[in-house]
């Protein structure tokens, strides 16, 4: 268990501009989420994935966003056309969920930061 | 709406002495709760989870949780509180479907002085 790994740690961009961010969740983990975290506040859930599956889009999340995950393994999120108001830690967590494990907890990776400039 | 609320935004304590974070929540079903400790510019860990059973959870680190159902309270507690303890805590309930997002509080930051 190597935990789940985010790509990159950091992130500056100017207004306007693409931005990418990768996670490669456990390897085991069948489900896959993406949280916003900004500073003095909890994880803002945007997205999840069962397997190559988007189960779930957070109605706060702008069309700006797409969170992709196309081979069931890691998942990548783009944010167009950045903004201010898009600094933050974005934060991808995995987990198993089967007949076998119910209701296992989130296992988060050291999250990416964007400074949007 | 499926929520928690973490009413205090700091606890300071000394060292030794015992540690309260406190949650409530709000759900239409059963709740499933869950307690997260974050440490700065790092990613969330978790310490441990109510889904049915005894009303005392045990978790990492020598945290453990009081489910109060008539209080729909879910506090963590620990009996001696050490400095490495000091960071943020975040409180989170697992809304409808089991398996699906987790939904957090607002966090509570520790200070632990020695």
């Amino acid at each position: 268990d190597t935990g789940v790994s985010q790509n990159p740690r950091h992130k500056i961009t100017k207004r306007g501009q693409n931005v990418t961010f990768r996670c490669d969740p456990i390897s085991e983990h069948n489900r896959l989420y993406w949280y916003r975290q900004t500073l003095g506040q909890g994880p803002e859930f945007l997205t999840y994935f069962q397997n190559e599956a988007q189960l779930e889009k957070s109605r706060l999340l702008s069309d700006r966003f797409s969170a992709e995950r196309p081979k069931g393994s890691f998942s990548t999120l783009e944010i167009q056309r950045t903004e201010q108001g898009d600094s933050a830690m974005y934060l991808c967590a995995s987990s198993l969920e089967g007949r076998r494990a119910v209701n296992s907890p989130l296992h988060f990776g050291n999250g990416t930061r964007l400074t949007v400039t | 709406a499926q929520s928690v609320a973490q009413p205090e935004d700091q606890v300071n304590v000394a060292e030794g002495n015992p540690l309260t974070v406190k949650c409530t929540y709000s759900v239409s079903g059963n709740p499933y709760l869950f307690w997260y400790v974050q440490y700065p510019n790092r990613g969330l860990q978790f310490l441990l989870k109510y889904i049915t059973g005894d009303n005392l959870v045990k978790g990492s680190y020598g945290f453990e949780a009081e489910f109060n159902k008539s209080q729909t309270s879910f506090h963590l507690k620990k009996p001696s509180a050490l400095v490495s303890d000091s960071a943020l805590y975040f409180c989170a309930v697992r809304p409808f479907e089991i398996g699906g997002k987790l939904i957090f509080g607002q966090g509570t930051e520790l200070s632990v002085k020695p």
